[in-house]
């Protein structure tokens, strides 16, 4: 089983929607989450990161994570066409630890 | 504020031939740096990682090595490439435990590597 799953997409959403991305962790150890936006050929930019189980708000972005369930998820609210991008969870058992990446959901926003 | 230089941006090699990746902070001071490989369709793979000039570890065995000549420099090797080698390379640095030590790791804008 691998640590970190996520589903690769790609996601098609019309422009304006909501977008709900989600990524599911087999080891309850894990106590640090993050989540990265990669634009093609560029390298991934950090978005959010939280160590707490509930929701962290940024802007139009959400990101819940659900520690009984081992589950995390990004919302975004609003979407636009400059959100399409491919989108990476990360987790890792503390801040200094090793991250382990999920392989990426691909996103497209429709104009 | 802190950047992360990386260069260049896409580099096509001939297999056996050498490889030399740089990566630069600018910014900070005593960084924890890291060289990643990103596949396409998969996640990333940590190949090195260091926490201080001369400190390297390394996370997969491979025909690849790292150097840290310098606190805030690091290098990616290669004295003869394998066509298993093309791959996008990513640099990233954290603060040390000592500064920012909760923020996540930044990466640079990564290289495209093809090995023909």
């Amino acid at each position: 089983q691998k640590e970190v799953e996520q589903d690769p997409g790609p996601l098609s959403v019309p422009e304006g929607a909501i977008v709900s991305l989600n990524c599911t962790y087999s080891n309850s150890a894990f106590q640090y989450f993050m989540w990265y936006r990669q634009y093609s050929r560029k390298g991934p930019e950090l978005l959010m990161y939280t160590y707490s189980s509930g929701n962290k708000e940024d802007g139009r972005f959400t990101a819940q994570v659900d520690k009984s369930s081992k589950y995390i998820s990004l919302f975004i609210r609003d979407s636009q066409p400059s959100d399409s991008a491919t989108y990476l969870c990360a987790i890792s058992y503390s801040s200094a630890s090793k991250i382990i990446f999920g392989s990426g959901t691909r996103l497209s926003i429709r104009p | 504020s802190q950047t992360i230089h990386q260069w260049p941006a896409t580099l096509v090699q001939p297999v056996g031939s050498p490889l030399s990746l740089e990566c630069t902070v600018e910014g900070t001071s005593n960084p924890n740096l890291y060289w990643y490989r990103q596949a396409a369709g998969r996640g990333l793979q940590l190949l090195f990682y260091s926490v201080g000039i001369g400190q390297i570890s390394s996370e997969v065995p491979q025909n690849l090595s790292a150097s840290r000549p310098q606190d805030r420099q690091f290098i990616l090797s290669s004295k003869k490439l394998l066509l298993s080698d093309s791959g996008f390379y990513l640099c990233a640095w954290k603060g040390s435990e000592l500064m920012d030590s909760n923020q996540p790791q930044h990466f640079g804008d990564g290289t495209r590597l093809s090995i023909l």
